[in-house]
């Protein structure tokens, strides 16, 4: 595609529900990575992906955060259980090489904890 | 390990004048530094880098900006900004011995351009 998509842009989840935020990376790029933004602050890194294998997970806060990536393109990311701290705007980005010098990211999904 | 720092929130800004925005960091090991810009309901874009050579590196849309490794900083400027210019800029550092690149963001600077 012409960019990184990530659906929905917008989610309003209840507290406890599980929630899966999907990332569309752009077509061919290796690696891919995702953020979390609070509000009034930087993006923070979660995980990273070299096609399918999760190479970094330390960003991950808590074991109720899951990212998979199975064949290496798509990417979910997985929330159980959601809580209010979980509110947040989820970047996705992808890069063409595993270098990564130049990150391309898509729009974010917000997600609210209700 | 390491940190980003911008220290303005918010810099108000006439149209036409200059704009400086600060990024300090800190780091026990060498470093890539990248500016980002985020739009309003845009995603992050990549506006200028550095990597190696020339520590003064120029966007296509007229912001520079200079790496100074004694002062371990990284200012994004430009000398006459636009309304469209109005966005969030993040500075962000990437250790140069990291095995695939993540990014360590600042906590952004909101740039208002008013006519």
């Amino acid at each position: 595609g012409a960019g990184v998509s990530q659906s929905p842009r917008y989610k309003v989840a209840k507290r406890g529900q599980d929630v899966a935020l999907r990332c569309d990376p752009i077509s061919g790029h290796v690696s891919l990575f995702w953020y979390q933004q609070a509000l009034g602050q930087g993006p923070e890194f979660l995980t990273y992906f070299q096609n399918e294998a999760q190479l970094d997970k330390s960003g991950l806060p808590s074991d109720r955060f899951f990212a998979e990536r199975p064949e290496g393109s798509v990417s979910t990311l997985k929330i159980q259980r959601t809580q209010q701290e979980d509110s947040a705007v989820y970047l996705c980005a992808s890069s063409s090489d595993t270098m990564n010098t130049e990150a391309f990211f898509g729009q974010g999904t917000r997600l609210t904890v209700v | 390990a390491q940190s980003v720092t911008q220290l303005d929130s918010q810099v108000p800004v006439f149209e036409e004048a200059p704009v400086e925005l600060r990024c300090n960091y800190s780091s026990s090991v060498s470093v890539y530094l990248f500016w980002y810009v985020q739009y309003p309901n845009q995603g992050l874009q990549l506006l200028l880098k550095y990597l190696s050579g020339s520590t003064l590196v120029e966007s296509i849309n007229g912001f520079e900006a200079e790496f100074n490794k004694s002062q371990t900083s990284f200012h994004l400027r430009k000398p006459s900004v636009h309304i469209s210019d109005t966005a969030e800029y993040f500075c962000a550092v990437r250790l140069t011995t990291d095995s695939w690149g993540k990014l360590q963001f600042g906590a952004g600077t909101q740039v208002v351009v008013t006519p």
